[in-house]
């Protein structure tokens, strides 16, 4: 079955980096995209950006462009979303979300979430 | 950028149908998907491609999408289905992904 098992959750001081990872498992991993998503306390769900686990083009939302970076690991079957220059407002859990038949046709599969909490 | 505009709420009563809609700008020519996410949990993919449903959804999960609104309706309303729901799709003029605002589903 198709999993996605993400790091745990972080603390991180503003100003500072955040790296999640997302491992994948069930599938050929290089034959789906990854998208990864956060949600804010109480708030609903932001689209972060997108990731090819075939070739490694990306698609980054446009306020995120030059703060985050979606990398993969086609050998260990594993995403990454780095997030530089933290602030409070980046406090959210994050979510890795696989392509469910092809890009842009939903995400049917995602992982547990990872809270990342920005304070000083 | 694309906005899609959600009711924040809508109530039902166990056995009735609930339909929760997703308002955009000729959203009729985009392909639509729809989340349901409970409390503490990752969302869940109800409807892809304004009215598929993934494996393991049942049948009560149904969606349309025509002209500026899509829905998705929910028949035979149970308990469990008491959640938030959010629409989506994949804005191809600012090549980007858009979410709805969510709608919170309570079911009486």
């Amino acid at each position: 079955q198709v999993q996605l098992v993400q790091s745990g959750a972080e603390v991180k001081k503003p100003g500072a980096s955040v790296k999640v990872s997302c491992k994948a498992s069930g599938y050929t991993f290089t034959s789906y995209g990854i998208s990864w998503v956060r949600q804010a306390p109480g708030q609903g769900l932001e689209w972060m950006g997108w990731i090819s686990a075939y070739n490694g083009n990306t698609n980054y939302a446009q306020k995120l462009q030059g703060r985050v970076t979606m990398t993969t690991d086609t050998s260990t079957s594993t995403a990454y979303m780095e997030l530089r220059s933290l602030r409070s407002d980046d406090t959210a859990v994050y979510y890795c979300a696989r392509d469910y038949l092809r890009a842009v046709a939903g995400s049917g599969y995602w992982g547990q979430g990872t809270l990342v909490t920005v304070s000083s | 950028s694309y906005v899609l505009t959600q009711p924040p709420s809508v109530s039902v009563a166990p056995g009735q149908t609930a339909r929760i809609t997703c308002g955009g700008n000729n959203i009729g020519s985009k392909s639509v998907h729809w989340y349901q996410q409970k409390p503490g949990q990752a969302p869940v993919l109800v409807v892809y491609d304004d009215s598929d449903r993934p494996s393991g959804i049942p049948e009560r999960f149904s969606g349309s999408n025509s002209g500026n609104t899509a829905t998705l309706t929910i028949s035979r309303v149970e308990a469990g289905d008491e959640a938030d729901y959010y629409c989506q799709v994949w804005d191809s003029s600012s090549d980007s992904v858009v979410f709805g605002g969510g709608t919170k589903l309570t079911v009486l």
